[in-house]
């Protein structure tokens, strides 16, 4: 399978712990999308990458949040000192730059879970 | 308010119904895309609008720039069209996604 892959796929952790979630994008995707997602909400954007360029933040990203993209293929996105309100659906996305639609394609999501 | 609004939240539909969604934004756009989101969180880009009108199968798709605007209609629906749907823009001059809270659609045969 050629999709965007997430990992872990499930997370549970403590809060104060930190994490780290992978983003596996579709070969030769240049562009690379990190969205949070809480039950009945839509997808929020965290951040976004062009190769390995961060090139665009949310606020919502604050000082606990990290993302990589060191090659400009996988990604990591890091949630150090977690707390409850960061339970969500974590959703990584890749599209390439020759596509003038922009389509993106969505991974299955890190759902994280702090206790 | 939210800058993607979609209506309606939740929709019942008998099979063949003609269905149609809606999505108002408040901000300037450079695109607008619907994404098709079923339980267990799959997401499956539907389409993407800069202006005029989309058609893929049963499903069409509008965008009035001027309105800020942007309908998704659904011919013959079927239950497997059961699945939430959400309207996504790019905000203009950035890279950003805003999305609407989705529209929850189910389908009965």
């Amino acid at each position: 399978d050629t999709g965007v892959s997430q990992d872990p796929r499930h997370k549970i952790t403590k809060r104060g712990q930190n994490v780290t979630f992978r983003c596996d994008p579709i070969s030769e995707h240049n562009r690379l999308y990190w969205y949070r997602q809480t039950l009945g909400q839509g997808p929020e954007f965290l951040t976004y990458f062009q190769n390995e360029a961060q090139l665009e933040k949310s606020r919502l990203l604050s000082d606990r949040f990290s993302a990589e993209r060191p090659k400009g293929s996988f990604s990591t996105l890091e949630i150090q000192r977690t707390e409850q309100g960061d339970s969500a659906m974590y959703l990584c996305a890749s599209s390439s730059l020759a596509s003038l639609a922009n389509e993106q394609f969505f991974g299955p999501g890190t759902r994280l879970t702090v206790l | 308010k939210n800058e993607v609004e979609q209506s309606p939240q939740n929709l019942t539909a008998q099979e063949g119904e003609f269905i149609t969604i809606n999505c108002s934004y408040s901000v300037g756009i450079s695109a607008l895309h619907w994404l098709q989101q079923h339980p267990g969180g799959g997401i499956v880009s539907l389409f993407m609008l800069s202006s005029g009108k989309k058609k893929h199968g049963r499903l069409i798709a509008t965008i009035n720039i001027q309105e800020k605007h942007s309908s998704l209609h659904i011919t013959a629906s079927h239950p497997r069209d059961s699945a939430v749907y959400i309207c996504a823009v790019r905000s203009s001059g950035t890279y950003k996604y805003i999305f609407g809270t989705g529209t929850r659609l189910k389908v009965l045969a």
